[in-house]
């Protein structure tokens, strides 16, 4: 199993600015994902965090809202640009193998923007 | 398209009791089924089912795979106030490495 750390855990943001949040894994994994998590929703695939690359996002995400980076196997960043009160939400990174193999979730980043 | 159906949506019981939750999966090319706990912010993993490994148990939870039948369930036997919970169903996209979830099943017990 990998372990994922995440941070900042929470944070309370004015709109209009940005947050950038880190996601650390113990081992060198293949795929790294980014999920979002509204109020009483299931998860959303914001993007695939590809090693070196650009990374890899889902129909209504765009990089200028939600640049992602991964520079090595073990460490990505999502940053959420120019907030607004309808980001607030609890933001996920995970790690896999990616051959349809067992994922695991970091704690989770719960944003409130205001 | 690859889809995900989990039932029921939500479910209230009281200690003691034994709950069965469902998962129902549409794919293309079936890889893996994985089941996770979530209590606050994060997804606790918790089983992983292939058509090589179909029954998987931890202590009171198990959770059985049906291959005929595209579909999972997860047994909590004795269930206690700790198990509440929103439980998620998860499989791999056919054509990418993506993992589509369920809505989960959001489960109470009361004491």
């Amino acid at each position: 199993s990998a372990v994922i750390s995440q941070k900042p855990s929470r944070d309370i943001c004015q709109r209009g600015t940005s947050l950038t949040i880190q996601c650390q894994v113990d081992s060198q994994v293949t795929m790294m994902f980014w999920y979002r998590q509204q109020p009483g929703q299931s998860l959303t695939l914001i993007a695939t965090a590809n090693q070196g690359s650009e990374a890899t996002y889902e129909s209504g995400f765009v990089i200028d809202k939600f640049p992602i980076s991964r520079p090595n196997l073990t460490f990505s960043t999502l940053t959420v640009s120019n907030m607004s009160p309808e980001d607030s939400s609890i933001y996920l990174c995970s790690a896999g193998t990616g051959t349809g193999g067992e994922q695991y979730f970091g704690p989770g980043t719960r944003l409130t923007v205001t | 398209e690859d889809k995900v159906v989990q039932s029921p949506l939500s479910l209230v019981v009281h200690e003691g009791d034994t709950v069965t939750l469902n998962c129902s999966y549409e794919v293309t090319n079936f890889r893996s089924l994985l089941w996770y706990k979530q209590e606050k912010k994060a997804p606790t993993f918790l089983f992983m089912l292939t058509s090589s490994g179909i029954e998987k148990k931890s202590g009171r939870l198990s959770s059985i795979l049906d291959k005929k039948e595209l579909s999972s369930i997860l047994n909590i036997t004795a269930t206690q106030t700790g198990d509440s919970a929103i439980y998620l169903c998860a499989v791999p996209d056919s054509g990418t490495y993506k993992y589509i979830f369920g809505t989960g099943t959001r489960l109470k017990v009361l004491a």
